[in-house]
C-alpha cells in the first residue's frame, strides 16, 4: 500500500520558469517530510524538509508547501535550471515509526 | 566529513547465490537504513538499525537480513538470490533514528542477478 504518492512520473519545464512537483500522502500520522533529488547512478541528495508545524519552508530557489488538511505537499523550484533535471522523491515519516516512506519519484526535465 | 560509503558499487550474481553489501555511515551517525530501488517502485524500505539493534523492518522476505556493528557500520545480506532481487540497494544514515532527522544517502550498490 503506497502511503506516499507522486502521481506525475515526469514533468518538463522551460529554463527560468517555475517547476512544481507534487506529492500526496494518506497517513495522517505523518508529520515530517523531505524532498530528495537523484541523478542516475548516484544516491538521493537531500534538498529540503518541512515539519507539520509549518506550512512553508524556503531554501534558496526551493520552497516546500504543506497542506495538512489535503494531505498534500509540493516543491517549487524558481527559477528552474538545466542542472535541476533529475528525479525528485518526496518522503514522509511519523512519530510512531522508524522509517521514511518514499514516493515513486517525478522525473523533471528543464529545457534550455 | 566524508559521506556515506557503500561497497561494492556493482555486483553480478547468479540465482541461488548469496550476497553481502556494506555501508559505512557518516561519522557520528548511529542510525542506518537500507532501501531497495527498482524501476517504477521508488524506494522500498528494508530495515533500520540504531545502536546495533534492528528497530524496524519492511515487508521483505526473510532472505533479506542485516546487522550493525559497534562502529555503526552496517551490512545487509540476501540469501538464495532471485532474478527479482536485481535492484539498486541504497543505504542512508542519520545521527538518530529517522523520524524528524534528515537521512543522507550513499551512492548505492547496483546488484544484477542472472
Amino acid at each position: 500500500d503506497q502511503q506516499v504518492k507522486q502521481n506525475s512520473p515526469s514533468l518538463s519545464v522551460q529554463e527560468g520558469r517555475i517547476s512544481i512537483l507534487n506529492c500526496d500522502y494518506t497517513n495522517s500520522m505523518f508529520d515530517y517530510f523531505l524532498w530528495y533529488k537523484k541523478y542516475p547512478a548516484e544516491g538521493p541528495t537531500f534538498l529540503i524538509s518541512i515539519s507539520s508545524i509549518k506550512d512553508k519552508n524556503e531554501d534558496g530557489r526551493f520552497t516546500v508547501f504543506l497542506n495538512k488538511s489535503a494531505k498534500h505537499l509540493s516543491l517549487h523550484i524558481v527559477p528552474s535550471q538545466p542542472g535541476d533535471s533529475a528525479v525528485y522523491f518526496c518522503a514522509a515519516s511519523a512519530n510512531t515509526g522508524n522509517q521514511f516512506y518514499f514516493g515513486t519519484g517525478t522525473s523533471l526535465t528543464v529545457i534550455p | 566529513k566524508a559521506g556515506v560509503t557503500q561497497t561494492p558499487r556493482y555486483l553480478i550474481k547468479t540465482r541461488g547465490q548469496q550476497v553481502t553489501l556494506s555501508c559505512s555511515p557518516i561519522s557520528g551517525h548511529r542510525s542506518v537504513s537500507w532501501y531497495q530501488q527498482t524501476p517504477g517502485q521508488g524506494l522500498q524500505f528494508l530495515f533500520e538499525y540504531f545502536s546495533e539493534t534492528q528497530r524496524n523492518k519492511g515487508n521483505f522476505p526473510g532472505r533479506f537480513s542485516g546487522r550493525q556493528f559497534s562502529n555503526s557500520r552496517s551490512e545487509m545480506n540476501v540469501s538464495t538470490l532471485e532474478l527479482g532481487d536485481s535492484a539498486l540497494y541504497l543505504c542512508a544514515s542519520s545521527p538518530r533514528p529517522p523520524h524528524q532527522e534528515t537521512q543522507y544517502f550513499g551512492p548505492g550498490t547496483r546488484l544484477l542477478v542472472l
